[in-house]
């Protein structure tokens, strides 16, 4: 059955570095979605992306952070410089043409920044 | 503001018994409930998605029901096994929001053998 993937599973990164997490969502989902639960909080939104451009983004989604699609498979996430409160699990999650219910998750990738 | 609230936070039930838990959120411009199960290293399973007021589910042992008009649904569990024990997330749609889930603190089931 096809998954979502995320890459690294963890990461761990000093405060002002840049890192990226990558995502592979199932092949012929169109919608892509970027969350995060900092240890303890609720999962947050950040960010859906289709047809190649941002279609929302949260508060939490400011100048420090980016996404691209850059080559029809992977789905990036990227912290330009990292701040503590960064530290997180980051989900990726895509979602099928047609459905405006369903969103399948990455199993996240945990970011640790020091 | 949106918010969903999951209730209790944690809860801990003997293998054998049943349990429930509840998730709460805006009854206004309501579009559709997820429930998603949990495990840590692992992906969010997707469990059940309801859209219309007094929707139940059915999935094994787990089964769910929605209100929409008061807010709230229910999350049932008969007969607790230890792979039972997980997060339980609900999410909503809120028509208006625009692609995006709002989330619920999660409950923690932990099954005690």
């Amino acid at each position: 059955e096809p998954e979502v993937t995320q890459t690294p599973s963890h990461q761990v990164t000093q405060m002002g570095q840049e890192v990226i997490l990558r995502c592979v969502p199932i092949s012929n989902h169109l919608y892509f979605y970027w969350y995060r639960q900092i240890l303890g909080q609720k999962v947050e939104f950040l960010v859906s992306f289709y047809n190649n451009e941002i279609s929302e983004k949260s508060e939490i989604f400011d100048d420090q952070f980016s996404v691209e699609r850059p080559d029809g498979s992977n789905f990036t996430l990227k912290i330009r410089s990292t701040k503590l409160e960064d530290s997180a699990m980051y989900f990726c999650a895509s979602r099928p043409p047609g459905s405006w219910y369903e969103q399948y998750f990455g199993p996240g990738t945990r970011l640790t920044v020091t | 503001i949106l918010n969903v609230e999951q209730s209790p936070q944690s809860l801990h039930v003997q293998e054998g018994d049943s349990t429930n838990f509840t998730c709460s959120f805006p009854s206004s411009n309501f579009y559709a409930l997820h429930w998603y199960r949990w495990e840590t290293a692992k992906s969010p399973e997707a469990l059940f998605v309801m859209t219309l007021n007094g929707d139940e589910k059915k999935k094994g042992r787990i089964s769910a029901t929605l209100n929409t008009k008061e807010g709230y649904s229910y999350l049932y569990i008969k007969g607790s096994q230890p792979e039972d024990s997980a997060t339980y997330l609900c999410a909503q749609w809120h028509e208006g929001s625009n692609y995006q889930l709002i989330w619920g603190a999660g409950t923690k089931l932990i099954i005690k053998p």
